[in-house]
């Protein structure tokens, strides 16, 4: 019974093609995020949630759209994907109060070639 | 430009000794502080976390150190043992927004 599952693990893909990332917490958090961990390792906070409105947008490239059909699920849909794009992109949820830590979903390896 | 440092990308530590792993950050507005654990393939793991009006958190093995005057953290394993080998993160959060911002990580190496 995964906390946070994403889906897929993996996703090799084509310059230029679309794809997109599901994740699905069952904590009952009203916050989900998406974070990009690049090549340096760099865990860079890209897009949250809270009870399915947009409240962070890190001036991601607009090819990158979140789409939150209910509070338990933010999937992530990518544009015309760049070779740049490649990265491990992690899901996760709070509590969205004072002090609650993050609780992540074990990433997908998007692989732009 | 970046709030949150890990300056020591790796440390190794006998098995049995204490692990040592530091943070520094720069905005002092900041007032929630967290470690996470990572495995190689998996997401990072809630560790251990301290607010800002407390200066130490213990739990277990694990405790962890505030120092707000030097905006400092850190995180102390004692003993380390072989399966705490893994990247640390530490992240910290300005509470009123919902921005969790991390370091680089650090690779711990335990040796048995």
């Amino acid at each position: 019974d995964t906390a946070v599952s994403q889906t897929p693990k993996y996703l090799v893909t084509q310059m230029g093609n679309d794809k997109s990332i599901k994740c699905e917490q069952n904590l009952g958090h009203d916050t989900m995020y998406w974070y990009k961990q690049d090549s340096k390792k760099f865990l860079k906070i890209m897009f949250s949630y809270n009870n399915k409105e947009l409240i962070i947008n890190e001036t991601v490239p607009n090819r990158f759209s979140p789409k939150s059909p209910d509070k338990a699920h933010l999937n992530l849909h990518i544009n015309s994907l760049e070779l740049g794009d490649s990265a491990v992109y992690f899901c996760a949820s709070s509590q969205g109060t004072a002090n609650s830590p993050l609780h992540f979903g074990n990433g997908t390896r998007l692989t732009v070639t | 430009d970046q709030q949150v440092k890990q300056n020591s990308p790796s440390l190794s530590v006998q098995e049995g000794r204490i692990s040592i792993l530091n943070c520094d950050y720069t905005n002092s507005m900041f007032d929630y502080f967290l470690w996470y654990k990572k495995y190689p393939a998996e997401g990072p793991t809630f560790l251990i976390s301290i607010s800002s009006i407390k200066d130490k958190n213990e739990d277990g093995r694990f405790t962890v150190f505030l120092n707000k005057s030097a905006k400092h953290l850190s995180l102390h394993i004692v003993p380390s043992q072989p399966g705490d080998s893994a990247v640390y993160f530490c992240a910290t959060l300005h509470s009123g927004t919902y921005k969790y911002i991390f370091g680089t990580g650090t690779r711990l190496k335990v040796l048995a």
